[in-house]
């Protein structure tokens, strides 16, 4: 069965040092989510592909957070400087298309520890 | 915009018994509504799914019904079994966006 990719699984980073988490999705999906997830809580979406389009950023913090998915397949998030607060698990998902009543499915996720 | 509530937070049922948690939505647009299974540090996992064309939909012990008049939907488990303790979040999609509920975490008690 098709998953999809996500790495690395576990990251401790100290605080104002940059990280990249990536993600591969499943063959053929045009819609790619970036999600965070704090223990205790639902998931946040924080940004939203369609190939390689922006469809959704607006709860991204731009001033620390990027990312980008360039060929419309693989995609990079990236947190420069890290805060503490960012400690979470990062959760990357993909669909076959954009709209409603499509499948989406997760990654096994990355978690993120900031010291 | 879609606002989704979810009730209860938490639900502790005796093994063997059914559990109920129900979502209420805000947008009559919203045409597709997922339940999603988290258990403790993994990702989580669509366990059931409905579109607003079917009023209930099952799936063995899992079953969800929808209620588009009063905006709400629920997932039902019956015979509940220890390996059913988790995190179960809904969602509501009015159209490329998903909506989470907040989460109800599902207690099993032997």
């Amino acid at each position: 069965e098709a998953e999809v990719a996500q790495s690395p699984r576990y990251k401790i980073t100290e605080k104002s040092q940059a990280v990249a988490f990536w993600c591969d999705p499943i063959s053929g999906h045009a819609t790619l989510y970036w999600y965070r997830q704090i223990l205790g809580q639902g998931p946040e979406l924080l940004v939203q592909f369609q190939d390689e389009s922006v469809v959704d950023d607006s709860q991204l913090p731009k001033d620390r957070f990027s990312a980008e998915r360039l060929k419309g397949v693989d995609s990079t998030l990236k947190i420069q400087p890290a805060e503490l607060g960012d400690s979470a698990m990062y959760l990357c998902a993909s669909s076959s298309l954009l709209g409603s009543g499509n499948t989406i499915y997760f990654g096994e996720g990355s978690w993120l520890t900031v010291v | 915009g879609e606002n989704v509530e979810q009730h209860p937070s938490t639900l502790s049922v005796q093994e063997g018994d059914s559990a109920v948690i129900k979502c209420t939505y805000s947008d009559s647009a919203s045409n597709y509504f997922p339940w999603y299974k988290q258990e403790l540090g993994k990702r989580p996992q669509l366990i059931i799914d409905i579109r607003s064309n079917v009023g209930e939909k099952k799936d063995q012990r899992i079953a969800v019904t929808l209620n588009k008049t009063a905006k709400h939907f629920s997932l039902h488990i019956t015979e509940t079994q220890p390996e059913d303790s988790a995190v179960y979040f809904c969602a509501a999609s009015p159209n490329y966006q998903l909506i989470w509920g907040a989460g109800t975490k599902l207690i099993i008690k032997p």
